[in-house]
């Protein structure tokens, strides 16, 4: 079946250092990626996406990039701030899966001064 | 534009006690889902919709049931409630087609507790 794999958290930066968050996958199909946050207290939202293969999303200084050959989409940011403290998940979507997404189990990340 | 609301925010429930977890969107989505999220686990897919009068079961379904009269609407009913299943649960909307790459708009969440 489908499946999402991240690396396991947490990860604790000092500010403006560069992040990654690893996450590879698993489909039966060929799939859409996705990246959610998740602020504490809060529901997820949509970070970026991706939907073919060498497609890049990006969104607030967040990159990730479709890797078909090595069934990866890497999230990176050079500098981070205190306010990216979250959680952040990794998901995928198979067409003609139903529109049922995938989620990773998420990767905290702790931002300190 | 309200978005996707969840009702209510908290919870605590007596094991065997029945309730129902409230999901409204106000955009129109055609897709409606459930999710819970639990440490270590991420989220798991309870049930799911594709439009009103049709709902589907997820990947963990035993002791919840679903309805869906209204394109709005897609409440979630814990029949008897079990310690199993305390967890923060999320509804998420998004619009539907089988070949489509639209992103979920979540809720807040409910944090459940069964004691």
């Amino acid at each position: 079946g489908d499946s999402v794999t991240q690396m396991e958290g947490p990860v604790t930066l000092s500010e403006e250092a560069f992040l990654t968050i690893n996450c590879t996958y698993t489909a039966t199909g060929y799939p859409s990626l996705f990246w959610y946050v998740q602020y504490p207290g809060e529901g997820l939202q949509l970070l970026l996406k991706a939907t073919k293969a060498d497609d890049k999303g990006s969104n607030k200084g967040f990159e990730a990039t479709y890797r078909k050959e090595t069934t990866s989409f890497h999230l990176e940011k050079g500098s981070v701030q205190v306010s990216d403290s979250a959680v952040y998940f990794c998901a995928l979507k198979v067409t003609g899966g139903g529109n049922k997404l995938t989620f990773g189990t998420g990767t905290q990340l702790k931002v300190e001064l | 534009n309200a978005g996707v609301t969840q009702t209510p925010k908290f919870q605590v429930l007596k094991t065997g006690q029945s309730m129902t977890l409230q999901c409204a969107q106000d955009m129109n989505h055609e897709y409606m889902s459930w999710y819970r999220q639990d440490p270590g686990m991420g989220l798991r897919l309870i049930h799911y919709s594709v439009g009103a009068g049709i709902t589907d079961q997820g990947e963990v379904p035993n002791g919840y049931n679903v309805s869906r009269s209204t394109t709005e609407d897609f409440p979630l009913r814990l029949l008897s409630a079990a310690p199993s299943q305390t967890s923060v649960y999320f509804c998420a909307s998004s619009q539907y087609g089988q070949g489509a790459n639209y992103g979920y708009t979540f809720g807040s969440g409910t944090r459940l507790t069964v004691v």
